[in-house]
């Protein structure tokens, strides 16, 4: 397999903050990388399919200016939640993916708490 | 109609039974389907990928895969307490790299 790591693995932040989360790629390069939020048992909802070097796709019902993503390098790529609002509180979780290649591995996730 | 659905559960086994969750899909353009764990608060680790239809069998882990019913299997032999966790499915069309997940199935497996 490949491993994906995140950072913070869970952070708490005031309303009107912004949060940075931060995906890695730590033994493969990821050309694509993807963000998910999800709430409590229910399934993964892709926010963002992010290519590096390039802007990042947002899903339908994203606000690409509330959610800043960049994938600056192949093995990074950040999340940036601005003027957070306790209905941001999700469990994000990033994925990347090879180049030519289809299997998604993802990170551990953060768990985003805004009070 | 959602384009994959998958037994909702949650599903409770005994120790060592056969575990089978499985899934349908709509969109012939599926090519390429996987099989996640997720544990409760963690991030989904990928089980099985497969491509072709057939079996692919990884260990205790067994993927099936039948593009003309457009039906896709995961079954789990000798299931232990640790296999409790939510499973689901994933597919893609290769085109796009987006995986459609299903909704997850709940196992239990208890001692």
């Amino acid at each position: 397999g490949a491993v994906v790591s995140q950072h913070p693995s869970w952070v708490i932040c005031k309303s009107g903050t912004s949060v940075k989360i931060e995906c890695r790629s730590l033994d493969f390069q990821a050309t694509t990388m993807f963000w998910y939020r999800q709430f409590p048992k229910q399934s993964l909802m892709l926010m963002a399919t992010s290519n590096e070097g390039s802007k990042a796709t947002y899903e339908q019902g994203v606000e690409k200016d509330k959610f800043l993503i960049n994938h600056a390098s192949l093995t990074l790529s950040t999340l940036t939640v601005t003027s957070a609002h306790p209905e941001d509180s999700s469990f994000y979780i990033c994925s990347g993916i090879r180049q030519s290649s289809y299997e998604q591995y993802f990170g551990p996730g953060t768990r985003l708490t805004v009070t | 109609q959602k384009e994959v659905e998958q037994d909702p559960g949650p599903l409770s086994v005994p120790e060592g039974a056969i575990v089978s969750l499985n899934c349908t899909y709509s969109n012939s353009a599926f090519q390429y389907f996987m099989w996640y764990r997720q544990y409760s608060r963690k991030g989904p680790e990928l089980l099985m990928y497969t491509y072709s239809s057939g079996n692919k069998e990884d260990g205790r882990f067994t993927a099936q895969v039948d593009k003309s019913s457009k039906y896709i299997s995961l079954f789990i032999r000798d299931s232990q307490p640790s296999d409790s966790a939510t499973y689901l499915c994933a597919l893609t069309t290769g085109s796009a790299r987006q995986l459609t997940f299903g909704s997850g199935t709940q196992l239990t497996v208890l001692p």
